[in-house]
């Protein structure tokens, strides 16, 4: 069965930090990778996505993430934090042919000043 | 509409009591989902619908959940004789393929 893990449930950044977020899954096939953001009373919106190819991705909102298949890892990176990133990510994992995605429980991002 | 769209957006219903959620997705996906999402418990899977195919319906708690989608459009799902465990945020999300999802903005339901 596939599982995602977000072992960070709460991360504080000082805003113009560097920012990562860790995901790691277990997943027997090639999976497709998801990151997702949701802010306070907000649906989730798709910030990137992993499929194939090249191993780094880059998203919206200055976001990128990294695919390692040696360590099951997808983990979220941000060079430079704003305030306005505060938020919950979720890491997620699919798969073609599946019917659904699975989720991490969420990472809360807090932004200090 | 050009996003998936929810109502209510809040519903707040007594317990023993039956409520419908309704879901628009965007048009042209062909597949749908709900999810529900608990605190501290992320997004757990409901049930899926993709085109004219029989409902993938592995993720409904009991029997008491059920969910419909008509003309391959909009989605309603039921809940039957609501319990304080069901209250949670309801999600909705939609696509064309690929597995890439489109979220609504959920139904917050609160059982009292």
């Amino acid at each position: 069965a596939q599982s995602v893990t977000q072992p960070d449930i709460h991360i504080t950044v000082s805003e113009g930090a560097s920012l990562e977020l860790r995901c790691n899954y277990s997943y027997g096939a090639t999976p497709y990778l998801f990151w997702y953001v949701q802010s306070p009373g907000q649906g989730l919106q798709l910030l990137l996505k992993y499929f194939s190819g090249d191993t780094l991705v880059q998203g919206i909102k200055g976001f990128e993430a990294e695919f390692k298949r040696s360590q099951s890892s997808f983990n979220l990176r941000k060079p430079s934090v704003h305030w306005s990133d505060a938020a919950e990510y979720f890491c997620a994992v699919g798969a073609q042919g599946y019917s659904t995605l699975t989720f991490g429980k969420g990472t809360m991002l807090l932004v200090s000043p | 509409g050009a996003g998936v769209s929810q109502s209510p957006s809040n519903k707040v219903t007594e317990k023993g009591k039956d409520v419908e959620l309704r879901c628009d997705p965007i048009s042209g996906h062909t597949a749908l989902y709900w999810y529900r999402q608990s605190l501290g418990q992320g997004l757990e899977f409901l049930i899926y619908f993709q085109g004219n195919s029989a409902p993938d319906k592995s993720g409904l708690p009991s029997d008491r959940f059920s969910a419909e989608r008509t003309g391959g459009s909009v989605s309603t799902l039921t809940i039957q004789r609501t319990q304080q465990e069901d209250s949670a945020v309801y999600l909705c999300a939609s696509s064309r393929g690929q597995l890439e999802a489109f979220f609504g903005q959920g139904t917050r339901l609160t059982v009292v």
